[in-house]
């Protein structure tokens, strides 16, 4: 079983600003098969990055995905109100897990 | 449009079995080519995939529940249903259904979700 650490647990920032979150696997995610959600409260995830760089459809230029092996970024270049949610990476290599997920709070 | 939508009871006893469906409208299970999955949410807490199923009846479950669970396909109702037995106050959650973006692996990101349905596991 891959586990999925992300930090940091809560981001606290400003509309505007630059979020950076960290996805760690405890072993090597085959393929780069590594896919990153958004979830806002009482809503279900949004899909944004899968292959851990390719955006999916209707997602925004300032999401962006990097990473290979086991270290994976989740980038938003400027964040917008309606960006604050809590951010899910998972893997798909072997089986489907999910990371415990980061908070970007404001600021 | 797809659209998933879970329905069942939102209140299970200790001991005994959650059982949901996940109603698919705007798309076939049978005509198309996609697994479809359970996945839950406890309160406050992470995602957790329980399972995955194919219109033939193809299975794949999480070690972790595999022995709690059985998922089942009913074409002519375009349905899919998920059981979860002997449950404990450990499973209270919301349950999504989902389709994976990409058709003919079961290992695949999420890219339609039902709403989702709270279940709560108490006496």
């Amino acid at each position: 079983e891959i586990v999925l650490t992300q930090s940091p647990g809560t981001l606290s920032l400003s509309p505007g600003e630059r979020a950076t979150l960290s996805c760690r696997a405890s072993q090597s995610v085959s393929s780069s098969y590594l896919a990153w959600y958004q979830q806002k409260p009482g809503q279900a995830p949004r899909l944004l990055i899968y292959g851990a760089s390719s955006r999916a459809t209707g997602i925004p230029d300032r999401f962006s995905g990097s990473g290979s092996g086991t270290d994976f970024t989740l980038t938003i270049s400027r964040l917008e109100p309606e960006d604050f949610a809590v951010y899910y990476c998972q893997q798909y290599g072997s089986s489907l897990f999910f990371g415990g997920g980061t908070k970007v709070e404001i600021k | 449009q797809l659209q998933l939508q879970e329905s069942g009871p939102g209140l299970v006893k200790p001991s005994e079995t959650l059982s949901l469906t996940c109603t698919v409208s705007g798309g076939s299970i049978s005509s198309s080519s996609y697994y479809w999955g359970w996945i839950r949410q406890p309160p406050g807490k992470g995602l957790e995939w329980i399972g995955s199923i194919y219109y033939s009846g193809s299975t794949y479950y999480n070690p972790s529940l595999k022995s709690r669970v059985t998922i089942s396909v009913d074409t002519s109702k375009n349905q899919f249903s998920l059981k979860l037995s002997s449950v404990t106050a450990a499973d209270t959650a919301v349950y999504y259904c989902a389709r994976p973006f990409v058709p003919l692996v079961v290992r695949a990101p999420f890219d339609y979700w039902g709403q989702g349905t709270l279940v709560t596991v108490s006496s």
